[in-house]
């Protein structure tokens, strides 16, 4: 059975850092582009960032550009996202996601989701 | 940047109704765009991808169709577990783009 759980939110104030895990399990990890995607309060979907499985390309949202940093360990079946300078407007519940992607676009839109997990930041 | 307009933005409607929900994207993505149903407090469920293949285990009454920068998700016949949140979201080019959401809603 696929799984993913993201780990890692929580309150910060406005220009901290936090990181976020993604934490997989029922599938080969390194063989799928993985996601975050978010979705601030009684708001829609917004996509931040994404990694292929062996790291070869990153993409970013030009709204964390700069600013987050996405990141995977295939030993550990994990992926990660580090958020610094964060902002209020970065407060959203944050989900990991799975997909198949290249250098330039994704084949598939993202299928397994995590239930994510919450970022708060106070101004 | 492609643009996902997704329209309406909410709809009210019965059990056995036929729901349409319309996605234009502002420029040419194939067939490079998936559906998703959110519901209240969970994460979103893959419905649609390739515009028109029906995700396993996903009832028929549901179905995409469209290409290029038209693109449409049906109900065929609503069902109570069916009012939900839907958004598109191509996936043709980098920034991955969401619709704006459609909240489905009991008439």
């Amino acid at each position: 059975e696929v799984q993913l759980v993201e780990s890692g939110g929580g309150l910060v104030k406005s220009g901290g850092s936090l990181r976020l895990s993604c934490t997989v399990s029922g599938f080969t990890f390194n063989s799928y582009s993985m996601t975050w995607v978010r979705q601030a309060p009684r708001k829609g979907l917004e996509w931040v960032s994404s990694i292929t499985g062996t790291s070869t390309y990153i993409h970013y949202a030009d709204s964390v550009k700069g600013r987050f940093t996405i990141s995977r360990d295939n030993a550990r079946n994990s992926l990660y996202l580090q958020m610094n300078s964060l902002r209020a407007d970065d407060t959203a519940l944050y989900y990991c996601a799975r997909l198949t992607c290249s250098s330039n676009s994704c084949y598939t839109p993202p299928d397994y989701w995590g239930q994510g997990t919450l970022v708060t930041v106070s101004s | 940047d492609i643009q996902m307009t997704q329209s309406p933005s909410s709809l009210s409607a019965s059990v056995g109704d036929r729901v349409t929900i319309t996605c234009r994207a502002s420029q040419g993505i194939g067939n490079d765009l998936g559906w998703y149903q959110q519901k209240p407090g969970k994460a979103p469920k893959r419905l649609i991808y390739a515009a028109s293949t029906l995700q396993s285990g996903v009832p028929s009454t549901f179905s995409g169709s469209g290409s290029g920068t038209e693109f449409t998700l049906t109900i065929s016949s609503l069902q109570p577990e069916d009012f939900a949140t839907y958004y598109c979201l191509q996936h043709n080019t980098y920034p991955l783009t969401f619709g704006g959401g459609t909240k489905v809603e009991v008439k």
